[in-house]
């Protein structure tokens, strides 16, 4: 069965720092990948997607960046976290099927 | 463009009493369309959809019907309970399976 992984949990950084999220999935191939970011009390929005290797779409700008390295790895970086990057984000994959599948979430704090 | 309006919560009810959540979009074509759910400190979980006009979703004793002349799709469940306390997503899928969710419904249920 497909499972996705995402690292880590909560993380807790000072402004100005850089920044690493990594997204796994296992047990499907060629997944679209995405990230989404949810700003507290407020909705989801879609940062970035992949429909494969090194092929990243953006669809709002920010000071953010996505790399996707392997087929089932996306990964999301910043040089420089702001306070306004603060947040929840979710790395979710689709397939053949219209419905996506999320992971656990990683919950940014930039102090 | 494509966008999903729902009903701002919180919505607070009793155990066993009849929940619906107002949902509408605006798309061009004809999206899939979807509710996620979120309990605390996780991430989305897909509750149900419906791919055309007229299906209906269930999941869990909750309900959902795709509605093309209204172009609504409202959540709805017969006798809610306090597991069901959490907060739910309406949301559609637009090329690429990118998702455009609405803000969110915080349905909180007591005993």
């Amino acid at each position: 069965s497909q499972t996705i992984h995402q690292w880590p949990a909560t993380l807790v950084q000072p402004v100005g720092s850089p920044l690493s999220l990594e997204c796994t999935v296992e047990g499907t191939s060629n997944p679209n990948l995405y990230w989404y970011r949810q700003a507290a009390g407020r909705g989801l929005q879609l940062l970035f997607y992949s429909v494969g290797i090194g092929q990243i779409s953006s669809e709002v700008p920010q000071n953010l960046s996505a790399s996707r390295p392997q087929d089932r790895q996306f990964i999301l970086s910043s040089k420089k976290l702001l306070l306004s990057d603060s947040g929840f984000y979710l790395c979710a994959w689709t397939t053949q099927g219209v419905e996506a599948f999320f992971g656990q979430g990683t919950r940014l704090t930039v102090v | 463009g494509n966008s999903v309006t729902q009903m701002e919560g919180p919505v607070t009810l009793s155990e066993e009493a009849f929940l619906t959540i107002n949902c509408t979009y605006t798309a061009t074509g004809y999206p899939s369309l979807f509710w996620y759910v979120q309990y605390p400190g996780e991430g989305l979980q897909l509750l149900l959809k419906a791919t055309k006009a007229d299906d209906k979703g269930s999941n869990k004793g909750f309900e959902a019907t795709y509605r093309k002349e209204t172009t609504s799709f409202h959540l709805e469940k017969g006798s809610v309970q306090v597991s069901d306390s959490a907060v739910y997503f309406c949301a559609l899928s637009g090329g690429y399976n990118k998702l455009i969710f609405g803000a969110g419904t915080r349905l909180a249920v007591h005993p």
